[in-house]
Order: C-alpha cells, then sequence, then structure tokens
C-alpha cells in the first residue's frame, strides 16, 4: 500500500534536547511538507521541500531545521532553539503541480517535558 | 494575504441529523483552489474534494455535498444523514499561486452522537 509513514506516533523531550522526527513516502512524490499543528490553530507550515537536496522554510521555520537526501524522506529535527515544540507535527506530499492535494502522514505527537 | 476562515469551532449533532460546515475564504488571486480534508481522531487527513476557482458547480458525494460560491467567497459543506463515523475535524484549505502554499482554517470539530 502507498502511503505516508511517520515515527514515532508519541516522543518525549526533555528541555535543551534536539530530536528528529521521521518521514517516509512510497507514493513517489517530488513534493513533501511539514505542519505544526497546535489546538484552534489549524495547520502552519514549517518547511517543505520540491525536490531532492532543495528545501524553503515556511511561516514558522525558526526553531526547526530539515534535509531532503532521498525523494521518499524528509525528516524534521526540533531544535532546542524552538521555545514551544510541544504540538502535533503532520507531514504530507504531493505532486508538484498547482491544486494537487497533499497526503498526509499519521503525525508525531511531541511532548517537551 | 489568502485566508480561510472557520468560524464553527465545534458542532454536536444527533446521528442522522443533516449539518453544513462552514468555510470563507479571503484572496486576491483569480485563479485558486479549494479544498476539505477530514482528520479523524487518528490524526491523519484524509482529502475529501478539491475545487478550482473557474468551478463553481456544486458537488455531490454520497452523503456529502459541497456548495461553492465565489459572490460570498464561501465554500460550505454538507453532510446528510450524519453517522457516528462522520465525527472528526474538518479543514477547509485555500491554495493560490502554487502548489506549495496551502492556508488551512482553524477547522471545525464534529461530533455525532448515536
Amino acid at each position: 500500500d502507498g502511503g505516508i509513514t511517520q515515527s514515532p506516533k508519541y516522543l518525549f523531550r526533555k528541555e535543551g534536547q534536539n530530536v528528529t522526527l521521521s518521514c517516509e513516502q512510497n507514493l513517489n512524490h517530488d513534493a513533501m511538507y511539514w505542519y505544526r499543528q497546535d489546538p484552534g490553530q489549524g495547520l502552519r507550515l514549517i518547511y517543505y521541500s520540491q525536490i531532492v537536496n532543495d528545501f524553503q522554510k515556511g511561516d514558522i521555520a525558526e526553531g526547526y531545521s530539515v534535509s531532503r537526501e532521498k525523494k521518499e524522506s524528509f525528516p524534521l529535527t526540533v531544535t532546542s532553539a524552538q521555545k514551544n515544540p510541544t504540538a502535533f507535527y503532520l507531514c504530507a506530499s504531493s505532486i508538484p503541480s498547482v491544486g494537487s492535494e497533499q497526503f498526509f502522514g499519521p503525525g508525531t505527537r511531541l511532548t517537551v517535558l | 494575504a489568502q485566508k480561510v476562515t472557520q468560524a464553527q469551532t465545534e458542532i454536536s449533532v444527533v446521528e442522522k441529523e443533516d449539518v453544513t460546515l462552514d468555510c470563507v475564504y479571503e484572496t486576491r488571486d483569480t485563479t485558486y483552489y479549494l479544498f476539505w480534508y477530514k482528520q479523524p481522531p487518528s490524526g491523519e487527513l484524509v482529502f475529501l474534494i478539491r475545487r478550482n476557482s473557474f468551478d463553481e458547480q456544486n458537488e455531490i458525494s454520497g452523503r456529502y455535498s459541497w456548495n461553492f460560491q465565489k459572490s460570498t467567497s464561501s465554500f460550505n459543506f454538507t453532510i446528510t444523514a450524519s453517522q457516528v463515523v462522520d465525527s472528526a475535524v474538518y479543514f477547509c484549505a485555500l491554495s493560490e499561486g502554487g502548489y506549495q502554499k496551502v492556508t488551512f482554517g482553524t477547522g471545525t470539530k464534529l461530533q455525532v452522537i448515536p
């Protein structure tokens, strides 16, 4: 079955630690995205990538970093510089075409202790 | 700047009732796309429908229907004869100027009570 996998489902982190969230897709999509979801705020774009070895900042990139070394993988690192990292993180992918829908993974819930 | 407003934060209905989820958008572009996604308790958003700005035809898919009105900048979603499985958070989204930039509304949480 084609789709997007994210791991882990739940993640706990101590303040001051960096943590990396995994996102893998087998849909052969060129475009991939990371969103952050907070209660009552909808989804906000952190980073997106249109092609391997290229990525762009979204609306809330501060305190986050990404890499895109392989087409199917787009890991997100939440650094200690992110002031309020506790949130639900969603990875998505799409065909890089105007009007194309996005396919989402099941998400990772990050809690900072 | 593009904006999507879903004024209804939470809605509760009794099973078999009809329910309409409102979506109002703002954009300066003449070419844009509107979407609805469903987020069940499992967390994964599921694509429901896409509509481009040049196609104002309403659409029906089973118990789901969508009403797109450019005159009022609205793209409302109606569920007929709601079922417990419809309980989820529903997001309206707007894409303009390129596929990368999608603005999501804050979502409407629908609870269908048996």
